[in-house]
């Protein structure tokens, strides 16, 4: 089954407004968890990550909340421009795994002017 | 920087013939190579890891036989997708990361597709 989901495959919000992607996991052994964002016919680029020793970290606009009893991690988008309109990617791996990186099915996000 | 470039950027193949991808880190040392396939309305499945010094480490549903990889140096590393079919189209990427860390550095992909 999916080890990392996203419940959304598509989310639209107003130019300057406040956005929550969310992602849920399985494996309790994940201690890395990060989001990509992804332009079409680019790479994905990592945007923010967080390891499990913390629950939130901030960077600029963008802050990721991790929920490790509740597998759940989420990406926090404030004052939203039409520049972040991309498909976003969140990303989870178990560095016993050899830290290889597990991706959701990825939100498509429009922001509108 | 760290990039990391992957040839060709599309390629189409007939069903049954393979087709071989290269990906190239720059900038960096790509201790590991991830191989990932995102095929039509799908997220990006995991085909292979490939760490120098290791066994290529091949994910459920996905084999050697099938999907040959080559990573000789700490910046090159190549996948043959053999007898393509169908169900092999899709966009193929390459993630590199170097040392015990964790971010992954991706190239661009190379689209596939199978006539």
């Amino acid at each position: 089954g999916q080890q990392v989901k996203q419940s959304s495959p598509s989310l639209t919000v107003q130019e300057g407004g406040i956005l929550i992607l969310n992602c849920d996991y399985e494996n309790d052994m994940f201690d890395y968890f990060a989001w990509y964002k992804k332009y079409p016919d680019n790479s994905p680029t990592l945007l923010i990550s967080v390891r499990s020793n913390v629950d939130k970290r901030e960077d600029g606009r963008f802050t990721v909340f991790l929920n490790k009893s509740g597998k759940h991690f989420s990406l926090h988008i404030t004052a939203s421009q039409p520049e972040d309109t991309a498909v976003y990617l969140c990303a989870a791996a178990n560095q016993g795994g050899s830290a290889k990186l597990i991706f959701g099915e990825g939100t498509k996000l429009t922001v509108s002017s | 920087g760290a990039l990391v470039y992957q040839y060709p950027r599309r390629t189409i193949c007939k069903s049954g013939t393979s087709m071989r991808m290269e990906c190239q880190a720059v900038g960096f040392q790509a201790t590991s190579v991830a191989w990932y396939r995102q095929s039509p309305q799908k997220t990006f499945e995991l085909i292979a890891l490939s760490t120098v010094n290791s066994a290529i480490k091949y994910e459920q549903n996905f084999t050697q036989e099938k999907f040959p990889i080559s990573h000789p140096n700490l910046s090159f590393s190549s996948m043959t997708v053999l007898n393509a079919y169908l169900e092999d189209r899709g966009l193929y990427l390459c993630g590199a990361r170097t040392g015990g860390g964790y971010e992954q550095y991706f190239g661009p992909g190379t689209r596939l597709t199978v006539l």
